[in-house]
């Protein structure tokens, strides 16, 4: 079945410590996208990707990093700049940037990450 | 002021009922119209996607968008207790790179 891996489904930090959460689609889609849900505050675009070796700043992208080295796989590092990392994380793929019918975005089911 | 307004709830209501989910937003570009289900410690799933304005008819699920008034809403009919989840509204303008999403509405089916 073609889907959105997120690993793993819970993490566990020390506050200082950079962690990286995995995001692989099998999808064949172009474009991935990684959100931020918190309570009562919907989905917040951290940063999205077109194309391999390409990705650009969402809404909060601040204490966040990226790469896109395989069109399969987008991981996300929270870096210890960022002052308040506990939240529940969605990556998301489509099949390309421009919002369209054919081209709605699928997600996969988060990593919860808690900073202590 | 948001983009997109969306009740948080929670919103909880006998099994049978129809449920109206709905949302405001202040973009008149805004053209394309989704509204997302998000069971608990899950990812959001796609449920209706309609263009412009106008009702869009899915089994039990009605999706309706009001561009005058800029206001949207999602009628679930003969609810189920397998209905109870977040609901978020998502929209776009022609064209766009991402969408806006409201907040999401918590919604639970009592049986």
């Amino acid at each position: 079945d073609g889907g959105i891996t997120q690993s793993p489904k819970y993490l566990f930090r020390k506050e200082g410590q950079n962690v990286t959460l995995s995001c692989e689609q099998n999808l064949n889609h172009d474009a991935m996208y990684w959100y931020r849900q918190d309570p009562g505050q919907g989905l917040r675009l951290i940063y999205y990707s077109q194309i391999v070796n390409d990705f650009q700043k969402g809404d909060i992208a601040e204490g966040y990093s990226v790469s896109r080295e395989k069109k399969e796989s987008f991981p996300l590092t929270v870096t210890s700049a960022q002052k308040n990392p506990t939240a529940f994380y969605l990556c998301a793929s489509s099949i390309d940037l421009q919002t369209s019918y054919n081209s709605p975005l699928h997600f996969g089911n988060g990593t919860r990450l808690t900073v202590t | 002021q948001k983009e997109v307004e969306q009740d948080p709830g929670p919103l909880s209501v006998p099994e049978g009922a129809i449920v109206s989910l709905n949302c405001t937003y202040s973009n008149s570009a805004f053209q394309y119209f989704m509204w997302y289900r998000q069971y608990s410690r899950k990812g959001p799933e796609l449920l209706m996607y309609t263009y412009s304005s106008g009702n869009k008819e899915d089994g039990r699920f009605t999706a309706q968008v009001d561009k005058s008034s800029k206001y949207i809403s999602l009628f679930i009919r003969d609810s189920q207790p397998s209905d109870s989840a977040t609901y978020l509204c998502a929209m776009a303008w022609r064209g766009a790179q991402k969408l806006v999403f409201g907040q999401g509405t918590r919604l639970t089916i009592n049986p």
